[in-house]
């Protein structure tokens, strides 16, 4: 059955780093989105993306995140100076227009920010 | 404003008791409410979802859950507890394709011996 992956599993930066958070959906899937999970809270949303833009974001998502799909099959999130807040696991997930409203998450990257 | 609640950060039931984890939605559309597991260092996999038709719809691992619009909770139910049912379990809610989920604060299920 087709998955959701993310890559690396475990991110540790040092503060005021860039990191790049990857992902791949599922191929045929359309729309995709980024959620975060701070350790012992609910899972956040922070942004959608859809035909190549930004379709809907979060008060979370400010100036320090992009996202980019820079080819057919990978889906980035980046952090351009990172936060000792910005701990937490991200989750990347797709969805197909045509096959209903349900997402399919990724297993997750867990970023420690010290 | 679109809100979940579940009701019970913390669930214990015995092996083989009936298993209610309690969901409620805030929401001027119609709502598509979806249940998720997540197990340990692990990602969320979907449980069931409602989006239309019959309102008592049925997941994987013999869970069930019933869309009541009047009373605006989708809880989540099993008629026996498996010891590998103990997770974390979040209620979703969205309103289109492609918006995001809300989602609530998850409930973490134990199952006693």
């Amino acid at each position: 059955e087709p998955e959701v992956t993310q890559t690396p599993s475990h991110q540790v930066t040092q503060m005021g780093q860039e990191v790049i958070l990857r992902c791949v959906p599922i191929s045929n899937h359309l729309y995709f989105y980024w959620y975060r999970q701070i350790l012992g809270q609910k899972v956040e949303f922070l942004v959608s993306f859809y035909n190549n833009e930004i379709s809907e974001k979060s008060e979370i998502f400010d100036d320090q995140f992009s996202v980019e799909r820079p080819d057919g099959s990978n889906f980035t999130l980046k952090i351009r100076s990172t936060k000792l807040e910005d701990s937490a696991m991200y989750f990347c997930a797709s969805s197909d227009p045509q096959g209903g409203y349900e997402q399919y998450f990724g297993p997750g990257t867990r970023l420690t920010v010290t | 404003a679109q809100s979940v609640t579940q009701l019970g950060s913390h669930v214990s039931v015995s092996e083989g008791a009936l298993v209610l984890l309690r969901c409620n939605y805030s929401s001027s559309v119609p709502p598509y409410l979806f249940w998720y597991v997540q197990y340990p260092n692990q990602g969320l996999q979907l449980l069931l979802k409602y989006t239309t038709g019959a309102t008592l719809v049925k997941g994987i691992n013999g869970f069930e859950a019933e869309f009541k619009k009047s009373e605006t909770s989708f809880h989540l139910t099993k008629p026996s507890a498996h010891m590998s049912d103990a997770a974390e379990y979040f209620c979703a809610v969205t309103f289109n394709t492609g918006n995001q989920f809300y989602f609530g604060t998850g409930t973490s299920l134990t199952v006693i011996p």
